[in-house]
């Protein structure tokens, strides 16, 4: 059972075009972080969401918390080849201080 | 800074061989994480260490698999003896401190097993 789910599992759309990616959750969680990892190399940290509501930005990547703290978005504009990569959420495993559980990741594809 | 090391990149052996995978941590980083991620299944966590102690392993899928970390700048994990469902990139990361520190990734080692 996967505790973190996210939605869609593989996009692929052309370069221009602006997408969104959802990762879900029925637990409470007290942050949640977005990694991106590309082709042959381990996931790196894009950002930190903490407080419900919570929106971030980095530069075109708009990052979302829910209110509820069950669920975030990821929405992209204008995307780019560069953005190709698999996009995986993390939450935080209760009492354990910085075990992570990472969601099931959507693969996303820009066709230039 | 380097970033956290693995080796090999790719391993491709018979089944039946013992494998052993390697780990450098970030420097400073007190705790170090191993994952297995395939197409099914995702990024699962493997083993926990924290301060080089084994703090969860039960993500270890049976008594194949071991893992060890005998000072805070290596760490390995060793599968013996290996089976084609082994097959997967494996991920070893390293962070520092509590809460929302980041995890910092390898590259990882693609395993095949024949």
């Amino acid at each position: 059972t996967q505790l973190l789910e996210q939605s869609p599992q593989f996009l692929s759309i052309q370069e221009g075009e602006n997408l969104t990616v959802y990762c879900n959750s029925s637990s409470v969680f007290s942050s949640l972080q977005w990694y991106r990892q590309e082709p042959g190399e381990g996931p790196v940290l894009l950002v930190t969401v903490v407080t419900g509501g919570e929106v971030k930005k980095l530069k075109r990547l708009t990052f979302q918390f829910g209110d509820a703290r069950k669920d975030s978005s990821l929405h992209i504009t204008a995307a780019q080849p560069g953005d190709t990569g698999l996009y995986l959420c993390a939450g935080p495993k209760p009492n354990t201080g910085n075990q992570f559980y990472f969601g099931t990741g959507t693969s996303l594809t820009v066709i230039p | 800074d380097a970033g956290v090391i693995q080796s090999p990149r790719h391993e491709v052996t018979e089944m039946g061989q013992e494998v052993t995978l390697r780990c450098k941590p970030i420097s400073g980083h007190n705790s170090l994480f191993w994952y297995r991620q395939t197409m099914m299944r995702g990024l699962e966590l493997l083993i926990y260490f924290n301060n080089n102690v084994p703090i969860d392993d039960s993500g270890m899928p049976e008594d194949r698999f071991s893992a060890k970390m005998p000072n805070a700048s290596f760490s390995t994990l060793k599968i013996q003896p290996s089976e084609p469902r082994d097959s997967a990139v494996y991920f070893c990361a390293s962070s520092s401190g509590q809460g929302n520190q980041p995890q910092h990734f390898g590259d990882g080692t693609r395993l095949s097993i024949l």
